[in-house]
């Protein structure tokens, strides 16, 4: 079947203009989680969504960051006012949430390199 | 913040060696994942050990965990030139599911 989707997978941006990063997560899969690597910070915890509960947004650095999820699906990270140390690989990914088998598994979507001039 | 420390930082060995990487972390968990990562981009999950258990198995990969002393191993035996890529351990400290990465091993295998 289809695995995580994400779009663009790149994105070249000026210095203070916003973006939004996309994320189609794998049907059925009720857990949706971003993260982003970059060279100086290795892979971080961005945002975590499960189902219809409050977003976990304790990993988000600043409040130039923010994520929404609709209708339980697509996921878009946006980041306004980039900055230069925002350049990374945003990754997403998604689990189908449980405590059996391979329930736990996440599943990685290939990414989105953000460049910030 | 990252959970631990993943040891070599980089391997490079022949094929048809073997491979050994370790990964330490700081906190309790309920499981511990090692990832694959080829090119930057992303991540290919390749077995997860849960806390209560101290050693799994899968095709060439074998994985041991010992909460005593926090750490986890991830052999890869009998190594092929496909095998090049980064690795990372993950580890999941609650119920969220929110992984807690190491710094990653980027292993070379030569033809």
């Amino acid at each position: 079947g289809a695995g995580v989707s994400q779009s663009p997978s790149n994105k070249v941006t000026e210095k203070g203009k916003d973006v939004e990063l996309r994320c189609d997560p794998i049907s059925g899969h009720t857990a949706l989680y971003w993260y982003r690597q970059s060279l100086g910070q290795g892979l971080e915890f961005l945002i975590y969504f499960q189902g219809n509960s409050a977003p976990d947004k304790s990993g988000l650095p600043s409040d130039r960051f923010s994520a929404e999820r609709t209708g339980g699906s697509v996921s878009t990270l946006t980041i306004q006012r980039t900055q230069q140390e925002d350049s990374a690989v945003y990754l997403c990914a998604s689990r189908k949430k449980g405590l059996a088998g391979d329930q736990e598994t996440q599943y990685f979507g290939p990414g989105t390199r953000l460049l910030v001039l | 913040s990252q959970q631990g420390e993943e040891d070599p930082q980089a391997l490079s060995i022949q094929e048809g060696e073997n491979a050994t990487m370790n990964c330490s972390y700081k906190t309790s968990i309920n499981n511990l994942q090692w990832y694959r990562q080829n090119s930057g981009r992303g991540l290919v999950h390749l077995i997860l050990i849960r806390s209560n258990e101290r050693e799994k198995h899968s095709g060439r990969l074998r994985v041991t965990l010992d909460t005593s002393k926090k750490s986890s191993s991830l052999l890869i035996t009998a190594s092929r030139a496909a095998d090049t890529a980064s690795y990372f351990c993950a580890t999941d400290e609650g119920n969220t599911g929110k992984l807690i990465f190491g710094q990653g091993t980027t292993l070379q295998v030569k033809p």
